[in-house]
């Protein structure tokens, strides 16, 4: 069964709009860690954060905000103000207490239209 | 600041033919791991070492060997390569901090193409 799910395959929207990418993940695990990586067009896959599961406060940095909610093993991302340098692939990932493997979601393709 | 440091860049081969992935990292981590992504597909763990001496299978090992030469090198190896193959292959590394996964540190991935 796939641990992490990423619903939304592409999603596309103008320029300024706000945008959430969602983040569903199953784990028996009652300690865990949550990230979500950046893969832009070049390639590389840039860390943006992590979540241990005892925090479920929201976190924002400057126009991105996570939103974790455990009752809903969920953990989304939304972008504020979208801007065309946040066309990229977004993952969802897990790590669980009890081992060593991070699991990745299949990813979601953000383009940002000007 | 080098990080990950994948060689080659990109690779063409033919059906067949061997070749060795080379990934190092100068964090001093002790967990390495080996990713394949495909169109559509995700990142799949191919192969992951939780520590030097110790490598296990992830998802998709068949086809691969590994080899955790130390602690900052972690090698993959296509003993005889096929299509199927073809895809961008990524080496990443982590630590842990208490119980937890740091984040993973990713290399800028080897294009591999088999014809």
């Amino acid at each position: 069964a796939q641990k992490v799910t990423q619903a939304q395959t592409e999603i596309s929207v103008v320029e300024k709009e706000d945008v959430t990418l969602d983040c569903v993940y199953e784990t028996r695990d009652t300690t865990y860690y949550l990230f979500w990586y950046k893969q832009p067009p070049s390639g590389e896959l840039v860390f943006l954060i992590r979540r241990n599961s005892f925090d479920e406060q929201n976190e924002i940095s400057g126009r991105y905000s996570w939103n974790f909610q455990k009752s809903t093993s969920s953990f989304n991302f939304t972008i504020t103000a979208s801007q065309v340098v946040d066309s990229a692939v977004y993952f969802c990932a897990l790590s669980e207490r009890t081992g060593n493997q991070f699991y990745f979601g299949t990813g979601t393709s953000l383009t940002v239209i000007p | 600041n080098a990080g990950v440091t994948q060689t080659p860049k990109f690779q063409v081969l033919k059906t067949g033919q061997s070749m060795t992935l080379q990934c190092a990292q100068d964090m001093n981590h002790n967990s390495m791991y080996w990713y394949r992504q495909d169109p559509g597909m995700g990142l799949r763990l191919i192969y992951y070492s939780a520590s030097e001496g110790t490598t296990d299978k992830g998802e998709v090992p068949n086809g691969y060997n590994v080899s955790r030469l130390n602690k900052r090198e972690f090698s993959l190896r296509l003993e005889s390569a096929a299509p199927s193959q073809t895809s961008v292959y990524f080496c990443a590394s982590s630590d842990r901090e208490g119980a937890g996964n740091q984040p993973q540190h990713f290399g800028d991935g080897t294009r591999l193409s088999i014809l």
